[in-house]
């Protein structure tokens, strides 16, 4: 079975400064990781992937993540945050099925950006 | 195509009672999940849809919870005898099953539950 720790739970930052919300993941196979945000009162949102590939993928709204497999680390990374992006963000990890892709996420980080 | 909706947005109810909760999802997706959320956690993969068929379910799905999708499009959620353990958001995600496309679920907005 997979896992996901998100060390912070909370990350304040002020606006216009770069930002890394850290995610660790443990599994015996070879997985699949993503960040999804989730605004108040929403369902979730896809922000980026790691499927293979390069190991650095960028994703929607300026954000990007670099997937180390020996630090078995998926960090996700902003260099200048807006206050819009005030959000819960979650780290999520699946693993080759051949069927479904079923998520195991992390408990989040709430990124609160303040002027 | 409007995204992945779910009904109703909130339902309070009295433990004991039962409730049904509905999901359309994006209208070309196959596959269709259940997720679970409770107050400052993740969420939880509760079971998924292949079409109509129910291709995995968690433990976390108890004997009270079911859930259908009987003509491959819309799905439903029962929890019966409600108890307040079950208070939570409950969400709905969608995909398709080809390619990477397989790897791109979008959520719903959530039925967020309370027992009282």
């Amino acid at each position: 079975a997979q896992s996901v720790t998100q060390l912070d739970s909370q990350v304040p930052v002020f606006e216009e400064a770069p930002v890394e919300l850290r995610c660790n993941y443990s599994s015996s196979v070879s997985v699949y990781l993503f960040w999804y945000v989730q605004y108040p009162n929403q369902g979730l949102q896809l922000l980026l992937k790691y499927l293979s590939g390069s190991t650095l993928v960028k994703g929607i709204n300026g954000f990007e993540a670099e997937f180390n497999k020996s630090q078995t680390s998926f960090h996700l990374r902003k260099p200048s945050v807006h206050i819009s992006d005030t959000a819960e963000y979650f780290c999520a990890v699946s693993r080759f099925t051949g069927g479904g892709n079923k998520l195991t996420f992390g408990t989040g980080t709430q990124l609160k950006v303040e002027l | 195509d409007t995204g992945v909706s779910q009904d109703p947005r909130h339902k309070i109810t009295k433990r004991g009672q039962n409730v049904t909760f509905r999901c359309d999802p994006i209208s070309e997706h196959n596959r269709l999940y259940w997720y679970r959320q409770t107050l400052g956690q993740g969420p939880e993969f509760l079971t998924y849809f292949q079409n109509e068929a129910q291709l995995e379910k968690s433990r976390l799905l108890s004997d009270r919870f079911s859930a259908e999708r009987p003509k491959g499009s819309f799905s439903t959620l029962e929890i019966q005898r409600t108890e307040q353990g079950d208070s939570a958001m409950y969400l709905c995600a969608s995909s398709e099953s080809t390619g990477e496309a397989n790897y791109e679920q979008y959520f719903g907005p959530g039925t967020r539950l309370t027992v009282t």
